[in-house]
This record gives structure tokens, C-alpha cells and sequence, in this order.
């Protein structure tokens, strides 16, 4: 399975400030996705990155909050913007291999104080 | 609505005793399930996914269309079994969406 890196691991950050996350992949990958876990919650899907084009948002999240590039097919990053204590989750990159299978990152660990 | 419910958020079973994860799901389509795992300070990983019905880790789950339930088993529970599990669905519009349940954390005592 591919092998997928995030940076930062974690962060704290003041509120109204902003934190880029990156997504790197080792191998090309056609779909990448972004999750949010809340704490003591499960996994929400944010966002499918295209490559290519504008990513793909589910309800309930707006690109003014969380923008996202896909320069490449092993290259992404999730910003989340203006951030308030809300925002404090953890944030998982994955890629979805040929298989229809999806394999997740390490996770980016934000506290927004 | 797509949805998958776990109704356990904690299973305690001892050591060598079977284990069952319960996992509901609602969607009209038909969809892939999978069991991922997320053991103590690593990450998510794929347990087992329905469509390749293979058993890992002596880790066994069966899609039950009738009861709309894939519940996973293990026959004898051991200590590195303790961990967070997520049942989750991928629906049939290709969109590769993965809707997760709140997940269940196993804790196998000695």
C-alpha cells in the first residue's frame, strides 16, 4: 500500500490564525481525501482533492474555511483558516488505491487555543 | 440517508473470550463495508473489507443484506486485539466517500 506522510504531526495555534497541512504520497495516486475528527468523535470527510481542479466539498464545509491544493497526483494540502477552538481535531489525509481501498495518513493533531 | 451505527462504544472481554463488533449500516444501494482498526499511537488501518472475505488476524466479518449488518468476530480474543475499531461504508456512486461509524474500543483484559 502507498505510504503517506503528514506534516505538521501536531500544532497549537492561536485563534484567527491559519495552519497548512501537507499531504505527501509515495506513489501517484488518482483520489486523496481530507478528514476531521473531533474529539471523542469519528471520522467526517471534508474534502476529495482532485488534481487538477477545485476539490470537492461535503456539506458542511466551505472552501473559505478550508482551502485545498492538489498541484501534483502525490501532493496535497488542507488549510484551515481563521481558526477558533472548534477547529482543534485531527486531520487525516488518505489516498484511495486501485483496489477501492482508502489508507490514511498519521493524522495532524491541532489545538487552537 | 447513509449511515453506520456502532452501538457499543466500549467491549470488554478477557482473554480467549469471542468477540463480536457490531456494525448497522442504512443505505438503499449497495455498498462496500470495511473494518478499520486503530491501535494505541499508530495509525488508521484497514482490517478487512467484505468484498475480499478473507479473514486477518483471525478477525472475520460477514454482510448480512437482510439485517443490513456487518458485524466483525473473532472467535478467541487476545491482549494486541485491544484497540479502536471503525465500521465504514463506501456507497456505489464511485465518489469514494467513506462514511464512518463512532467506532468501538475493544479492551481485552488478561
Amino acid at each position: 500500500s502507498a505510504v503517506i506522510s503528514q506534516k505538521p504531526s501536531r500544532d497549537i495555534c492561536q485563534r484567527g490564525t491559519s495552519l497548512t497541512i501537507q499531504c505527501q504520497v509515495d506513489s501517484q495516486v488518482t483520489m486523496m481525501f481530507w478528514y476531521r475528527q473531533q474529539p471523542g468523535q469519528s471520522l467526517t470527510l471534508i474534502a476529495t482533492a482532485n488534481q487538477g481542479s477545485e476539490a470537492t466539498y461535503e456539506s458542511g464545509f466551505v472552501i473559505d474555511k478550508f482551502p485545498i491544493s492538489r498541484p501534483n497526483l502525490t501532493f496535497s494540502t488542507l488549510t484551515v483558516s481563521n481558526m477558533s477552538p472548534e477547529d482543534s481535531s485531527i486531520y487525516l489525509c488518505s489516498v484511495e488505491e486501485n483496489t477501492d481501498t482508502q489508507y490514511f495518513g498519521p493524522g495532524t493533531r491541532l489545538t487552537v487555543l | 440517508a447513509q449511515r453506520v451505527t456502532q452501538p457499543e462504544k466500549l467491549l470488554s472481554v478477557f482473554k480467549g473470550a469471542p468477540v463480536e463488533l457490531k456494525c448497522n449500516y442504512s443505505y438503499s444501494g449497495s455498498p462496500e463495508l470495511f473494518w478499520y482498526v486503530q491501535y494505541s499511537r499508530q495509525r488508521l488501518q484497514l482490517l478487512l473489507r467484505h468484498i475480499s472475505r478473507e479473514s486477518i488476524k483471525g478477525f472475520t466479518a460477514d454482510l448480512n443484506k437482510g439485517e443490513t449488518s456487518f458485524h466483525l468476530r473473532k472467535p478467541f480474543a487476545q491482549e494486541e486485539d485491544s484497540a479502536m475499531y471503525y465500521c465504514a461504508l463506501q456507497g456505489s456512486s464511485n465518489t469514494g466517500k467513506l462514511i464512518f461509524g463512532q467506532g468501538t474500543t475493544l479492551q481485552v483484559k488478561p
